[in-house]
Parts: C-alpha cells; structure tokens; sequence
C-alpha cells in the first residue's frame, strides 16, 4: 500500500465550482505540504502544516484553502474553481525534528482541469 | 527568498553515456539540503539523492553524484551509464532550515538508444 494517497487521480471540474482534494499518510509524519506543479515552473508550495493546529501559507495560497482533520489527513480545497488553478496537485509529508534528514515523500498527485 | 535555477529545460544522452544536469541557488542560510527529484511520465516524484550542506563530500547514490561547490552555489547532478529508465524530469530542490522545498523548474532527461 501507498504510503501517501491522493483521492482523487483525475478531475475535470467547471469555473465556480468547488472542490476538495484529499491527502492521507501512513508515514505518522507530522509536516505535511500542497504543491501545484505547472509546465515550465516546476512545483509550488501552496499551503503546510507542521501538526495538526498548524496551518501555514506557501507562495500561492491565494484561491486555495486547507484543512487539517487529523495528523495522517491534510485536505486541499479551491472554493471557487478557476480555468488557471487546472494544474498537477501534490501532497506531500515529512517527519519532525532537527536530526532527521526531513525527505518529503510525495504522493502521486492529482490532475485538475478546470474547464 | 530563495531561489533554485535550472538553466537547461532540456538534455539528451546516449544510452550508456554520462550527462551532467546544472542547478544553482541563491540563500543567505549556511544550513540547508539540497535535492534531486526525478519525475517519470507516471508523475511520481522520486528522490534521487540529496546533500546536506555541511558536508563537503559530495553525495552518491549508485550511477547518480552531485557535483557541490557551496561557494558558488552550484549543484550539479551527474548520471554515469544512462539508462532508458533514466528518462525523466529532473528538478533540483532547495530545502531551507525552515523546512520549506524551493524547486527549479525542471530539466527533460532523454536518452537516446
């Protein structure tokens, strides 16, 4: 089983909807990130959270929203979906603590395309 | 802020030869890692190898090695013995004491047969 999942793989959704992206993690790590990846630009930090009543916002937060529900689930959310937020969506986690090496593990994204 | 650049959006390599992928950044921070991700067309991001900063020897893993200059803020990727498998985008990572990752925008890996 994955350590990291991401639900749902694919979503076609239309401007002004809104939708939910979902991460989970079995890694017990306590950090977890959004990035956005677009052609050309690589992948953007979106929103992070460091435990479960920390939330904190990345380079292009403004769009997005998150929610933290539990350490091992970290949700993305675009209130009102826009054509420019279609992009590939990652999550991603790492463990606490100055001695670790701190890797982030990534799940295997998701594709929006907002029509 | 910091800031990765990765000067080469595209590189090509024949099977069995050696290729070496540039990547510099700019910090005011003395203690940092450094990391190569690899993303194949399945879209995974897969660590490749990674460099703590207060070390001076350089990183490897297997056919991959970096190349690190802290002075000049340089950090290089070189794979020795291209294989098809390797064919993939590169992106060389910053990641900063606070714990943030600052990406490069990528480099296309081909290998020629």
């Amino acid at each position: 089983d994955a350590d990291v999942t991401q639900t749902p793989r694919n979503r076609i959704t239309k401007t002004g909807k809104r939708i939910m992206l979902e991460c989970s993690q079995t890694k017990g790590h306590d950090r977890m990130y959004w990035y956005r990846q677009d052609p050309g630009l690589g992948l953007r930090l979106i929103y992070y959270s460091f435990d479960v009543k920390d939330i904190n916002k990345g380079e292009i937060s403004d769009g997005y929203s998150v929610s933290r529900q539990a350490q091992a689930k970290f949700s993305l959310s675009l209130e009102s979906a826009i054509p420019n937020q279609t992009a590939l969506y990652f999550c991603a986690t790492s463990p606490s603590g100055r001695d670790n090496d701190n890797e982030q593990f990534f799940g295997p994204g998701t594709r929006l395309t907002v029509l | 802020a910091q800031t990765v650049t990765q000067s080469q959006p595209e590189m090509s390599v024949q099977e069995a030869e050696t290729v070496t992928l540039s990547c510099t950044y700019d910090t005011s921070e003395s203690d940092y890692y450094l990391f190569w991700y690899k993303q194949p067309p399945s879209r995974q991001m897969i660590l490749v190898i990674r460099q703590e900063a207060y070390k001076q020897q350089n990183a490897t893993e297997n056919r991959f090695s970096v190349n690190f200059q802290k002075a000049a803020k340089s950090f290089s990727l070189k794979i020795s013995d291209s294989q098809l498998g390797d064919a993939a985008m590169y992106f060389c990572a910053y990641r900063s004491p606070l714990e943030k990752l600052t990406f490069g925008t990528g480099t296309r890996l081909t290998i020629i047969p």
